[in-house]
């Protein structure tokens, strides 16, 4: 157990729903991230929250909305999605203060696995 | 572009055996790597961070070494075991980022 947890574990969606995917750390982090991971490529950064702050939006398309309330949890809404978004979304987080410098190691939810129809 | 490359993709020994297998990242602005373990259905775990030239962390019968200079890590698993069994992911900072930018791994299956 990592301290990082992620529902739904699987998800099957059309490209009409509208859908989200949430994380919860109990580590007491201040910064929360989401990459994704398509078949046969390594795990790619798409958002950062830095005290609920975004940090980073690495080109991702609109259809993908994060929401961070609160330091320990982490949404990701889905709407209009593309077959081709189908992968692994990771959430993890990070101790945070400051996300430059240090370790900042980083601790990661087990992951949602999204196909889109 | 920040290239890190992992060899090799994937890996068969038996119990018993030890391995290694490599990380490639680029030298210049160099700030932390980070080694991640991943089994399936679960969440990758990190297994060390490192910082210095010259670096060697252990942890059991795992253990790593970096050459910031050159631009390599390795990491060996003395003596392998079936729980070893995972996908070891590396991760390079540079620059005091926070970002981490993963390699595509290497995927151990160690037979019993």
């Amino acid at each position: 157990e990592t301290g990082v947890t992620q529902t739904p574990r699987h998800l099957v969606m059309g490209m009409t729903n509208k859908k989200s995917l949430k994380c919860e750390q109990h580590l007491g982090h201040n910064a929360m991230y989401w990459y994704k991971q398509s078949a046969k490529k390594p795990l790619e950064l798409m958002f950062v929250y830095n005290f609920k702050e975004q940090t980073e939006n690495n080109s991702v398309p609109s259809r993908f909305s994060p929401e961070c309330p609160n330091s320990s949890h982490l949404f990701l809404h889905l709407h209009t999605l593309q077959p081709e978004d189908s992968a692994l979304y990771l959430c993890a987080s990070s101790q945070g203060r400051e996300l430059a410098g240090g370790h900042n190691e980083q601790f990661f939810g087990p992951g949602t696995r999204l196909t889109v129809l | 572009i920040l290239n890190v490359e992992q060899s090799p993709q994937s890996l068969h020994v038996q119990e018993g055996d030890s391995t290694n297998f490599t990380c490639s990242f680029p030298s210049s602005n160099f700030y932390a790597l980070h080694w991640y373990r991943w089994e399936t259905a679960k969440s990758p775990e990190a297994l060390f961070v490192m910082t210095l030239n010259g670096d060697e962390k252990k942890k059991g019968r795992i253990s790593a070494t970096l050459n910031t200079k050159e631009g390599y890590s390795y990491l060996y698993i003395k003596g392998s075991q079936p729980e070893d069994s995972a996908t070891y992911l590396c991760a390079p900072r540079m620059d005091s980022s926070y970002k981490l930018i993963f390699g595509s791994g290497t995927r151990l299956l160690v037979r019993p």
